[in-house]
């Protein structure tokens, strides 16, 4: 099992462009979460997704953070227009239900100059 | 809101011993899960044990053992034998049954193995 997978691993842009994450979770389980991960808040859930529909978006800062899962194969996760704090590293974890362990990805690493 | 506390910012531990690493958790549900992810330099979260609320035996995987005290809300983690690439950063989480799904992570706790 190839396991969760994220790219790019490394996106460096400038503020006000758009950035799209993506993720790819594991075959057959059924929920996928986004998170973010910085020095000052630790790791926050942004959103997560059950059988392709999301069902707590509470975590997305701002309407600036958009994300989407049209199939069970693939997630993404855009910011637009991104700023200077969305610095972080993103992580994509899915699970097979909700009460089960949640398997990460290797995380994308995003700095916005 | 539910918490999850790590009182230990950063320990260290001589290798071939044995160290603990602190937690404690905030719910008033009956219904819960504890995990012990460790986060190595590479940044892959990688599960390290995981503890049902309603089992009263307390988890084991290898050299990682919990002290899952649930009167106390207390769920230690136990690094038994210690190897240089259990180097990393630690982080207990918490899984609510009425949560959905939203994992609690504590801050985190570094650790150091000394050769």
């Amino acid at each position: 099992d190839a396991g969760v997978i994220q790219s790019p691993r490394h996106e460096v842009t400038e503020m006000g462009q758009e950035v799209t994450l993506r993720c790819k979770p594991i075959s057959g389980h059924n929920s996928l979460f986004w998170y973010r991960q910085t020095m000052m808040r630790g790791l926050e859930l942004l959103i997560y997704f059950n059988n392709n529909v999301p069902i707590d978006d509470s975590g997305m800062p701002e309407d600036r953070f958009s994300a989407k899962m049209p199939n069970a194969s693939f997630s993404t996760l855009k910011i637009q227009p991104s700023e200077p704090r969305d610095s972080a590293v993103y992580f994509c974890a899915s699970s097979l239900g909700y009460y089960n362990e949640q398997f990460f990805g290797p995380g994308t690493r995003l700095t916005v100059l | 809101a539910q918490t999850v506390t790590q009182s230990q910012p950063e320990m260290s531990v001589q290798e071939a011993e044995t160290v603990t690493l602190s937690c404690t958790y905030d719910t008033s549900e009956s219904d819960y899960y504890l995990f012990w992810y460790k986060q190595p330099p590479s940044r892959q979260m990688i599960l390290v044990i995981r503890q049902e609320a309603y089992k009263q035996q307390n988890a084991t995987e290898n050299r990682f053992s919990v002290n899952f005290q649930k009167a106390a809300k207390s769920f230690s983690l136990k690094i038994s034998d210690s190897q240089l690439g259990d180097a990393a950063m630690y982080f207990c989480a918490s899984l609510y049954g009425g949560s959905q799904g939203n994992l609690i992570f504590g801050k985190g706790t570094k650790l150091s193995v000394k050769p």
